[in-house]
C-alpha cells in the first residue's frame, strides 16, 4: 500500500537558520505529493505541492523538489522566523486515488526559538 | 470568506452517548471528507463522500457513520463513542478533479474526549 515516512520531532531550531524536513513515499506509479502546514490550534493547510518527478513546489520561502529516483520530497527553507513553529505533514495523493484520497506522514513538530 | 465550518470545536462525553460533529463547506466542493489525527499517526481518513448521496469507507470507518444529505454539509455520527474515539477529528472539501485535486481545505478540529 501506500505510506509516507517523515523524520520524528520536535525539530528545535534558532531564528535564522536552516530547516529540512525529510520525507520518502512508497506509492506505485507517480503520485502528487504535498506539504501541509498545522499551526497551533487550527487545521491543515497545504504550503506547496508538487504532481511530476523533478517539479519543485515552493511558497513561502519554502521549497522541495520530487525526487523519483529516491522517492522523496524533503521540505527545506533557508532562514526560519518563529512565526515558522508549526507542525508540518508530508503527503501524498495516488494517480488512481479514490477521490482525492491523501495519504500522510506522522507530522513533524517544529519549534522555532528567537 | 472561504471555510469549512465544525461543530463543536470541543465536546467531553461519556461512552455510549450518540453525538454527531457538523462540518459544513461554503465553497461548492464536491468531494468531502473526515480524518481523525492521533500522535505519532498523522492524519487517517475516516470517510469520504464524492458528491451528495455518495459516500465510502476510508481507513478507519468503525464506530463512525456519515451522510451527504446536502453538497454543503457533511456530519460525522458516533452512534456508540467509546474512548478508543477520543480523538482530534477534521473535516476537509475539495473539488472532485481538476488540476487542483488534493488541494484540501481544512476545518480548524473538532477534539472529542470519551470518558
Amino acid at each position: 500500500g501506500n505510506s509516507v515516512t517523515q523524520m520524528e520531532g520536535p525539530v528545535t531550531l534558532s531564528e535564522e537558520a536552516f530547516l529540512t524536513i525529510n520525507c520518502t513515499y512508497t506509492a506505485t506509479g507517480y503520485p502528487s505529493l504535498f506539504w501541509y502546514v498545522q499551526y497551533p490550534g487550527e487545521g491543515l493547510q497545504l504550503l506547496l505541492k508538487a504532481t511530476k518527478a523533478d517539479d519543485k513546489g515552493s511558497n513561502k520561502g519554502f521549497e522541495a523538489t520530487y525526487r523519483k529516483e529516491t522517492t522523496s520530497f524533503h521540505l527545506e527553507k533557508g532562514s526560519v522566523q518563529v512565526s515558522d513553529s508549526a507542525v508540518y505533514f508530508c503527503a501524498l495523493s495516488p494517480i488512481k486515488a479514490a477521490g482525492n484520497k491523501l495519504t500522510f506522514g506522522g507530522g513533524t513538530r517544529v519549534l522555532v526559538k528567537p | 470568506e472561504a471555510q469549512v465550518t465544525q461543530n463543536p470545536r470541543y465536546l467531553i462525553t461519556v461512552t455510549g452517548k450518540k453525538l454527531t460533529v457538523t462540518c459544513s463547506q461554503n465553497m461548492n466542493h464536491e468531494y468531502m471528507s473526515w480524518y481523525r489525527q492521533d500522535p505519532g499517526l498523522g492524519l487517517r481518513q475516516i470517510y469520504y463522500s464524492m458528491n451528495v448521496e455518495v459516500t465510502d469507507k476510508g481507513d478507519v470507518p468503525e464506530g463512525y457513520k456519515v451522510s451527504r444529505k446536502e453538497k454543503r454539509n457533511f456530519p460525522l455520527i458516533l452512534e456508540s463513542p467509546s474512548p478508543n474515539q477520543t480523538s482530534l477529528y477534521f473535516c476537509a472539501s475539495s473539488f472532485r478533479s481538476g488540476p487542483n485535486t488534493g488541494e484540501l481545505f481544512f476545518g480548524e478540529g473538532s477534539r472529542l474526549t470519551v470518558l
